[in-house]
């Protein structure tokens, strides 16, 4: 099956740094992620689209000054989270959908295993 | 995209058959139900999905009403790694049409 991977799984940082995530697709090509937060006890939220080749594309209220959007190859997306606060504390899950062209065979997205960030 | 409703916690007996509800009422004409699950900390897995007609894999059966503005996820024999947050959502399968979660049905299998 498609595998999406993160690194790293978690991360504790100073507040005022930055912190880079990887997502990458391990077996397959994806000209689409996404990328997500989820805070405890809580569902997945949305954050942005992520576009080989492209702008990113976010979600109302999502600060994209803030949230760095890179997808510098049909492999992998990176999301940095800029001068991180403790409120940026969460678990970030990004996922991909094979396919490079206009449509997918693919029906779903696969999903990574979630990065939690601490802030501190 | 459609907005599902379920309930928010569920417990099931090892062994027996899981039967996860959830509304979608106001689901159009061309798009899927999906179902993911969470298992605590990990990211979500793609369980099945449908259109009209029931579904079943090696996970899981989908049963989706003739009007389709219901479906029901069913685990037939669950044991106690089924134990996650269990995720409907309705979508029109295009790439880049995005997965909206809601709040989930938290199912606990209990021995």
């Amino acid at each position: 099956g498609a595998v999406v991977s993160q690194h790293p799984s978690w991360v504790i940082c100073k507040s005022g740094t930055s912190v880079k995530i990887e997502c990458r697709s391990l077996d397959f090509q994806a000209t689409t992620m996404f990328w997500y937060r989820q805070f405890p006890k809580q569902s997945l939220m949305l954050m942005a689209t992520s576009n080989e080749g492209s702008k990113a594309t976010y979600e109302q209220g999502v600060e994209k000054d803030k949230f760095l959007i890179n997808h510098a190859s049909l492999t992998l997306s990176t999301l940095t989270v800029t001068s991180a606060h403790p409120e940026d504390s969460s678990f970030y899950i990004c996922s991909a959908v094979p396919g490079t062209s206009g449509t997918s065979s693919y029906n779903e997205q696969f999903f990574g295993p979630g990065t939690r960030l601490t802030v501190l | 995209d459609a907005k599902t409703t379920q309930p928010t916690s569920m417990d099931c007996a090892e062994g027996r058959a899981a039967n996860l509800p959830c509304n979608h009422s106001t689901i159009s004409g061309n798009e899927y139900v999906y179902w993911y699950r969470q298992i605590h900390s990990q990211g979500p897995q793609y369980i099945i999905h449908g259109l009209k007609n029931n579904e079943t894999n090696e996970m899981a059966s989908l049963i989706i009403t003739e009007d389709r503005k219901s479906s029901t996820l069913i685990l037939p024999h669950a044991t106690l790694r089924d134990t996650a947050v269990y995720y409907c959502i309705v979508r029109v399968p295009l790439r880049f049409n995005k997965f909206y979660f809601g709040s989930g049905t938290k199912l606990n299998v209990k021995p």
